[in-house]
């Protein structure tokens, strides 16, 4: 069953530092997304990009995030300076359809600023 | 007013008993309503997916909606320790063809052999 991978698992990094999160959606699937949740707090959406561009971003997605697909099969969301709390749990979620399509989630990058 | 919430429970049954999970919900233009399940640590996992009110069964799961109450709930029959997540309600607000997922709290559940 195709399935939705992402890299690295566990990511710790200093204050300041850029990270990249790497993201493999279903294949066939259009429509990309990407969350976070704070330990113990609700998942809340960051982003979502179509057709090579954002379609939506939510306040927390400042000028520190970025989002790009590279290439056929990555998505990426990059922190440019990295703070304490950013850190959190980043999903990446893909769908096949959009305001109707069912989104699937990745594992999940348990990202840590120290 | 949060536009969906959820008891954050924890809520824990015995082994085969029947479980029901709610949520409620302020935006009336939710048309569409999901339950994830997540373990602990790892991704949400969507379990239904449903869109008119009244009852959607799947094996053990039955997903009902009520929108003229602005009510979802989600019922597990005859549970299994491996049910022992946390249940998500999720629905999407839809701009230009994209969704944005909105989250309830999560409901931890365990069932205990």
């Amino acid at each position: 069953e195709p399935e939705v991978t992402q890299t690295p698992s566990h990511q710790v990094t200093q204050m300041g530092q850029e990270v990249i999160l790497r993201c493999v959606p279903i294949s066939n699937h259009l429509y990309f997304y990407w969350y976070r949740q704070i330990l113990g707090q609700k998942v809340e959406f960051l982003v979502s990009f179509y057709n090579n561009e954002i379609s939506e971003k939510s306040e927390i997605f400042d000028d520190q995030f970025s989002v790009e697909r590279p290439d056929g099969s990555n998505f990426t969301l990059k922190i440019r300076s990295t703070k304490l709390e950013d850190s959190a749990m980043y999903f990446c979620a893909s769908s096949g359809a959009g305001g109707t399509g069912m989104q699937y989630f990745g594992p999940g990058t348990r990202l840590t600023v120290t | 007013q949060k536009e969906v919430e959820q008891d954050p429970g924890p809520l824990s049954v015995p082994e085969g008993a029947i479980v029901s999970l709610n949520c409620t919900y302020s935006n009336s233009a939710f048309q569409y309503f999901m339950w994830y399940r997540q373990y602990s640590r790892k991704g949400p996992e969507l379990l239904m997916y449903t869109y008119s009110s009244g009852n959607k069964e799947d094996g053990r799961f039955t997903a009902q909606v009520d929108k003229s109450s602005k009510y979802i709930s989600l019922f597990i029959r005859d549970s299994q320790p491996s049910d022992s997540a946390t249940y998500l309600c999720a629905m999407p607000a839809v701009v230009q063809g994209a969704q944005k997922l909105v989250f309830g709290q999560g409901t931890r559940l365990t069932i205990n052999p």
